[in-house]
């Protein structure tokens, strides 16, 4: 079955820098999540969107940004990177935003800002 | 503030034996609960959910435990295999329809 694909899988990127995470959702979801998990920690809701429109906000900095598109993938825009963004990025998926859907996440992208 | 606990940051369990991993939650008005299984380099994988108007849910080697008067949910693995260790995480919906994650319980499944 497909499962949620992330691009890219590793990124590096200097302080100051702008960096774009795409997620592509299992066919059919129509809801994308944003999460961010630094080392030794758990994943941490950043945003959400369905059907094209952001449906949550959670611990997203202003520098960060995001949208889902007409084919329902979606990007995160991170602009002025600094040290502490260096962390995991997930992506899930889901269908429906009923507050018992299960979520299916991609492998994530691992981000290093140096 | 940590809504969703779990309280042990590892575990190691023999193979073949019954793997107990603990989450405590801190809002009676959570109503679904997940638990997911990670690897090093790989996103969570959702292993089993139940809602709060079960007391239990089944499947296969996987059983959750919830006891909403304690807050208390737990996954039973029986029997462990080595391929069962990983981190493990305990998730709930919030009544806003976040995503609340624990900490993490690594288990070690010794062959």
């Amino acid at each position: 079955a497909a499962g949620v694909i992330q691009s890219p899988r590793h990124l590096i990127k200097e302080k100051r820098e702008t960096a774009t995470l795409k997620c592509y959702p299992i066919p059919r979801h129509d809801t994308v999540y944003w999460y961010q998990q630094g080392p030794g920690q758990d994943p941490q809701f950043l945003i959400s969107f369905y059907e094209k429109m952001q449906s949550d906000k959670g611990s997203i900095p202003d520098r960060f940004s995001a949208q889902q598109f007409s084919d329902y993938h979606s990007e995160l825009n991170m602009s002025s990177l600094e040290l502490g963004d260096s962390a995991l990025y997930f992506c899930a998926s889901s269908l429906g935003t009923s507050g018992q859907e299960t979520q299916y996440f991609g492998p994530g992208t691992r981000l290093l800002v140096l | 503030d940590q809504q969703v606990k779990q309280n042990s940051p590892s575990l190691s369990v023999q193979e073949g034996r019954i793997s107990i991993l603990n989450c405590d939650y801190t809002n009676s008005m959570f109503d679904y609960f997940l638990w997911y299984k990670k690897y090093p380099a790989e996103g969570p994988t959702f292993l089993i959910s139940i809602s709060s108007i079960k007391d239990k849910n089944e499947d296969g080697r996987f059983t959750v435990f919830l006891n909403k008067s304690a807050k208390h949910l737990s996954l039973h693995i029986v029997p462990s295999q080595p391929g069962d260790s990983a981190v493990y995480f305990c998730a709930a919906y919030n009544q806003g329809g976040k995503l609340i994650f624990g900490q993490g319980t690594e288990l070690s499944v010794k062959p």
